[in-house]
C-alpha cells in the first residue's frame, strides 16, 4: 500500500533562518506531488506541484521554493524565513493517470516562525 | 488558475439535523470534485468525491451533488452526529497539470 511521510511534525524557527521540509511517498511510482499551506483557521493554499523529477510549478509568488530530486521525494525550502511563513504545511500526492483521483495528505508540519 | 469558493465558512446544526455546504468553481475543464474532512490538528481525509459525468453520489449519510452548467457542487450530511464536527473542504481538479484547488473550508459544529 502507499504511504506518505512528512517531517518534522512541528518546527519553531527564528526569522531569517533557513527551512527544509521533506516529504517522501512509498508504494507508488511517478506520483503528482503537492505542497499546501494552511494558515490558522483558513483554507488550503496550493504552493507548488510537481508532475515529475525536476518539474516544479509555483502557484503563488513567495519566499519559498520546492525541489523534487527523486521521483518520490518533494522538498520545501526557504533561505530566510519570514514571520508570515508560519502555518501548517501539508505535502500530498496523487496518482498520475488519465483520470484524476484523490490527493493523499501527509501528517503535516506545524511551522512557527518567531 | 481555478478559483474555488466555499460557503458558509462556519455552520452550526443540532444533532440529527442536516448540513449543507456549497462550492462553486470557475474552470469548466475541472472534472473531479473531492470533499475532505479535517479534524483538529490532523490531515485532511477524503470523505466522498464526484466526477463530472455524474450528477449525484451518496455514501450512507453523506451525498454530493454537481451542477456542471452552473459550476457548483454541494455536500449534504444528513442525521448529523457530534463526530461530524470538523472542517470540510471542497476541491476541484482536472484542469491541466492535475492540480487540486481547495475551497476555504467550512467549520461544522454539531451541537448534541
Amino acid at each position: 500500500s502507499q504511504t506518505i511521510h512528512q517531517w518534522p511534525a512541528t518546527l519553531v524557527q527564528p526569522v531569517g533562518s533557513p527551512l527544509s521540509l521533506e516529504c517522501t511517498v512509498e508504494g507508488t511510482s511517478n506520483p503528482n506531488l503537492y505542497w499546501y499551506r494552511q494558515a490558522a483557521g483558513r483554507g488550503l493554499q496550493l504552493l507548488f506541484y510537481s508532475v515529475g523529477i525536476g518539474q516544479i510549478s509555483s502557484e503563488v509568488p513567495q519566499n519559498l521554493s520546492a525541489s523534487r530530486p527523486q521521483d518520490r521525494q518533494f522538498i520545501l525550502s526557504s533561505k530566510k524565513l519570514l514571520l508570515s511563513d508560519s502555518g501548517f504545511y501539508l505535502c500530498a500526492w496523487s496518482v498520475r493517470g488519465p483520470k484524476d483521483t484523490e490527493a493523499f495528505f501527509g501528517q503535516g508540519t506545524r511551522l512557527t516562525v518567531v | 488558475g481555478e478559483n474555488v469558493e466555499q460557503h458558509p465558512s462556519t455552520l452550526s446544526v443540532q444533532e440529527g439535523d442536516s448540513a449543507v455546504i456549497k462550492c462553486t468553481y470557475s474552470d469548466s475543464a475541472s472534472n473531479y470534485f473531492p470533499w475532505y474532512k479535517q479534524e483538529l490538528g490532523k490531515r485532511p481525509q477524503l470523505i466522498i468525491d464526484i466526477r463530472s459525468n455524474v450528477g449525484e453520489k451518496k455514501d450512507q449519510r453523506i451525498a454530493v451533488t454537481l451542477n456542471k452548467t452552473a459550476k457548483h457542487f454541494s455536500l449534504h450530511i444528513t442525521e448529523t452526529q457530534p463526530e461530524d464536527s470538523a472542517v470540510y473542504f471542497c476541491a476541484a481538479s482536472g484542469n491541466t497539470g492535475n492540480q487540486f484547488y481547495f475551497g476555504t473550508g467550512t467549520s461544522l459544529t454539531v451541537i448534541p
